[in-house]
């Protein structure tokens, strides 16, 4: 069955730099392709954007570009999410998912990485 | 930037009965592409309606979706102690593929 296992919760410094890892199994994983989502403590779901998991090529959503980057080590089947020079507001769950297509849904999730930036 | 509306905020109800949430797109949604998502406390999302109408796999079949264009319901006809949690719609027609605010059923 398709499972996606994330990386543990990580304390940052503002300034700081993190990495999360979603590392898949169940299914070829270059047919799907990887989004990733924001949820804020208390707050909604925000979509950050997706890699396309076949040719590496990422897709950022508007907010996410300049200190987010999505990439890919297909040889351990693993996504990452690094973002770079963390303020408090990037306090948040991370949760990487998968979809079938570029305008599909996202059908699988994993458990979520919580990121919190804090002096 | 297609913006998501969700109403209620909040539906209050008592299990046995029926939940209507209502999830609006300021434009059209192309091809319908609509999703609806639960997420229970402490957990990840997960992908309930597709399509706007779709069951996804293993989703029990008292979940419903409807809708089209810019309006969309998600129905759960009798609710269980299960469902009650935050719901999620989600539209992946147009880039960037946005969410709705959400709406939690609580029991009341």
């Amino acid at each position: 069955q398709v499972q996606l296992v994330q990386s543990g919760s990580e304390l940052k410094k503002p300034g700081a730099s993190v990495k999360v890892s979603c590392k898949a199994s169940g299914y070829t994983f270059t047919i799907y392709a990887m989004n990733w989502v924001r949820q804020a403590p208390g707050q909604g779901l925000e979509w950050m954007g997706w890699i396309d998991t076949n040719t590496g090529n990422p897709t950022y959503a508007q907010g996410f570009t300049g200190r987010f980057v999505f990439s890919l080590d297909t040889s351990v089947i693993t996504a990452y999410l690094q973002i770079s020079s963390l303020k408090a507001e990037d306090t948040a769950v991370y949760y990487c998912a998968t979809s079938p297509c570029t305008s599909c849904p996202l059908d699988y999730w994993g458990q979520g990485t919580l990121v919190t930036v804090s002096s | 930037e297609s913006v998501l509306t969700q109403s209620p905020a909040t539906l209050s109800l008592s299990p046995g009965e029926r939940a209507t949430l209502s999830c609006g797109a300021s434009q059209s949604v192309s091809s319908n592409y609509l999703a609806w998502y639960q997420q229970r406390p402490g957990l990840a999302p997960r992908l309930l309606i597709y399509d706007a109408s779709s069951r996804a796999t293993g989703i029990p079949d008292r979940f419903s979706g409807s809708g089209s264009g810019t309006d969309f319901t998600l129905t759960i006809s009798r609710l269980e102690p299960e469902d009650f949690a935050v719901y999620w719609c989600q539209q992946y027609g147009s880039s960037p593929f946005t969410f709705g605010p959400g709406t939690k059923v609580d029991i009341k």
